[in-house]
């Protein structure tokens, strides 16, 4: 079974600008969280999609935006970016919304911005 | 805001040693506890969910034990291997408002010298 996927893997932006990130979970996974981690700060959750809605959302700035399509894949969208948004982002997969699930995390996105 | 906190921050031991390290989270509201590994240059790997209060789970050298009446959980490893070096998380969801999402720990990172 294939794992959770990621693109681009690494990506390099300038302030202002703005980025999309992809994630396709794992087959028949239909919910799927979005994390981000700094140095020096552990995982910081982002968002949980399930059936194409936004179930949790993390303490972020409107900047940081998702969706999810019928097929599960996910996407995050980060809007007129600055330079703390340079991170690791990760996805994670599992079954079934609810945190008593394990998650499936993806090799994430190494996004700078310069 | 709740804390989830890790120790010791990282931990030296020689091959064959037997480790442990400790996950504190809020004793109240709790829904789930997550342990997972995160090696250098790939994606965290999930270890144990722990759910019920004096759970005890088991993988291969790997334990884990969960006290959700103090609020802490416990990581053993038996017989440490070089190949056991990585980063362990923990993650702590609570049941506030009906949100489930998964707050992490900074990690433990583990070095074992062959």
């Amino acid at each position: 079974k294939a794992g959770v996927t990621q693109t681009p893997r690494y990506l390099i932006k300038t302030r202002g600008q703005q980025v999309t990130l992809s994630c396709s979970p794992i087959s028949g996974h239909r919910s799927v969280s979005w994390y981000q981690q700094t140095p020096g700060q552990g995982l910081q959750f982002l968002f949980e999609y399930f059936s194409e809605t936004q179930r949790n959302k993390g303490n972020f700035p409107g900047r940081f935006s998702g969706r999810q399509f019928s097929n599960s894949r996910s996407e995050m969208n980060v809007s007129t970016l600055e330079l703390g948004d340079s991170a690791l982002y990760l996805c994670a997969s599992s079954l079934a919304p609810g945190q008593s699930y394990e998650q499936y995390f993806g090799p994430g996105t190494r996004l700078t911005v310069t | 805001i709740l804390n989830v906190e890790q120790s010791p921050q990282s931990l030296h031991v020689q091959e064959g040693d037997s480790t442990n390290f400790t996950c504190s989270f809020p004793s109240s509201n709790f829904y789930a506890l997550h342990w997972y590994r995160w090696e250098t240059a790939k994606s965290p790997e999930a270890l144990f969910v722990m759910t019920l209060n004096g759970d005890e789970k088991k993988k291969g050298r790997i334990s884990a034990t969960l006290n959700t009446k103090e609020g802490y959980s416990y990581l053993y490893i038996k017989g440490s291997q070089p190949e056991d070096s990585a980063t362990y998380l923990c993650a702590f969801s609570g049941t506030q408002g009906g949100s489930e999402k998964l707050v992490f720990g900074k990690g433990t990172k583990l070095t074992v010298n062959p």
